[in-house]
């Protein structure tokens, strides 16, 4: 069984800190995706990492994707209370010829505080 | 497209009856997951489909639960009979395989109780 525990579970900051939360495996994956969910809703992708050592950013979050291809995180600058929420990480790899998996890791809840 | 459309959006039934979650995925995309969301165990894979085909459902708990596509455009996930530990947030989502890797799509989820 691949598994990725991600860290810290909950976080809560106050708007404007900086903040960076990992995604860890024993596993090596062909890719690595970050979603983000909220309240009654189902989760949407903010990223797709692919390459080992990739970093990508999107406005305040830059994501990296680990050398082994193993782990990632993703860092926020400057928190806004809009950036709460579940961030989930997701690691995808090829099982059989033509089908690939996608497993999550359980998640971390952030609270960006006024 | 409308995306991910799974019904009911809400299901609360008394313990021992059936139960049928329903999904249709994104036209054209050949991958379709069915996950479980719990505060306690976060969100598990249950099965999933590759062209139609169940490729895995080593996530499927026990005998209770079971899993069909009979076309591209439509699964369903039955739980029989259910207990109050199936209780969870049931997500159906949806992927193209893409070269790079598999970008999931989620439906909004079927939130079931049972009592």
């Amino acid at each position: 069984t691949q598994l990725l525990e991600q860290s810290p579970q909950f976080l809560s900051i106050q708007e404007g800190e900086n903040l960076t939360v990992y995604c860890n495996s024993s596993s090596v994956f062909s890719s690595l995706q970050w979603y983000r969910q909220e309240p009654g809703e189902g989760p949407v992708l903010l990223v797709t990492v692919v390459t080992g050592g990739e970093v990508k950013k999107l406005k305040r979050l830059t994501f990296q994707f680990g050398d082994a291809r193993k782990d990632s995180s993703l860092h926020i600058t400057a928190a806004q209370p809009g950036d709460t929420g579940l961030y989930l990480c997701a690691g995808c790899n090829q099982i059989i010829q033509g089908a690939q998996k996608l497993v999550f890791g359980q998640g971390t809840r952030l609270t960006i505080n006024p | 497209d409308a995306g991910v459309i799974q019904s009911p959006r809400h299901e609360v039934t008394e313990m021992g009856q059936e139960v049928t979650l329903r999904c249709k995925p994104i036209s054209g995309h050949d991958y379709l997951f069915w996950y479980r969301q719990t505060m306690m165990r976060g969100l598990e894979l249950l099965i999933y489909f590759n062209n139609n085909v169940p490729i895995d459902d080593s996530g499927m708990p026990e005998d209770r639960f079971s899993a069909k596509m009979p076309n591209a455009s439509f699964s369903t996930l039955k739980i029989q009979p259910s207990e109050p530990r199936d209780s969870a947030v049931y997500f159906c989502a949806s992927s193209f395989t893409l070269g790079g890797g598999t970008e999931a799509f989620f439906g909004q989820g079927t939130r079931l109780t049972v009592v």
